[in-house]
């Protein structure tokens, strides 16, 4: 279950509040990934960074916001923009290249109270 | 945009017996279709692949099977355990350079001793 890692696991947050979430890697991978995860609906990519200080957007973007400062890491932060941010929020990352298997973090359980 | 459906939504099976999920997906040019096991509070893991230079996949009790001409795959397993207990989850990476993946809405699968 090593190399990737998420914290906190549970988060709690007031309406109107900034939270950031952190996922760090020791894996040595280049590309990494958030997804959210709903009840019903699978997982659904918010953003992808394929290399250091780059980063593109996926299906859901809205609202959240991400940096790539260094290889290692790929911090996720709920805006207070996001409109329905309760979820369950997974990190991955794989070596580069098509088709590459994305290792998962443990997950972070997001709640707005 | 591209989707991937996966049916059933729920799946129940007496140990032993047989169990198969179903997935279509839409691009024409997806070439790699993971699936992923997530057993309660945890996180996905691979633990399948097949990509479109093969038509069926085995490894042990699990098996994959593709069909490119009607865009869908298949996953199949036999000799069920109470431990296959678990939401899985279809996938299907995207043509175009970067390593995204579509996931279907997952299947949770309870196998009855």
């Amino acid at each position: 279950d090593g190399g990737i890692t998420q914290s906190p696991k549970y988060l709690f947050r007031k309406e109107g509040q900034n939270v950031t979430l952190s996922c760090e890697q020791n894996l040595n991978h280049d590309a990494m990934y958030w997804y959210r995860q709903d009840p019903g609906q699978g997982l659904r990519l918010i953003y992808y960074s394929q290399i250091v200080n780059d980063f593109q957007k996926g299906d859901i973007a809205e609202g959240y916001s991400v940096s790539r400062e260094k290889k290692e890491s790929f911090p996720l932060t709920v805006t207070s923009a996001q409109k329905n941010p309760t979820a369950f929020y997974l990190c991955a990352s794989s070596t580069t290249g098509y088709g590459n298997e994305q290792f998962f973090g443990p997950g972070t359980r997001l709640t707005v109270l | 945009g591209e989707n991937v459906e996966q049916h059933p939504s729920t799946l129940s099976v007496q140990e032993g017996d047989s169990a198969v999920i179903k997935c279509t997906y839409s691009d024409s040019a997806s070439n790699y279709f993971p699936w992923y096991k997530q057993e309660l509070g945890k996180r996905p893991q691979l633990i399948i692949d097949i990509r479109s230079n093969v038509g069926e996949k085995k490894d042990q009790r699990i098996a994959v099977t593709l069909n490119k001409t009607a865009k869908h795959f298949s996953l199949h397993i036999t000799e069920t355990q109470p431990e296959d207990s678990a939401v899985y989850f279809c996938a299907a990476l995207l043509s175009g350079g970067y390593n995204k993946l579509i996931f279907g809405a997952g299947t949770r699968l309870a196998v009855h001793p």
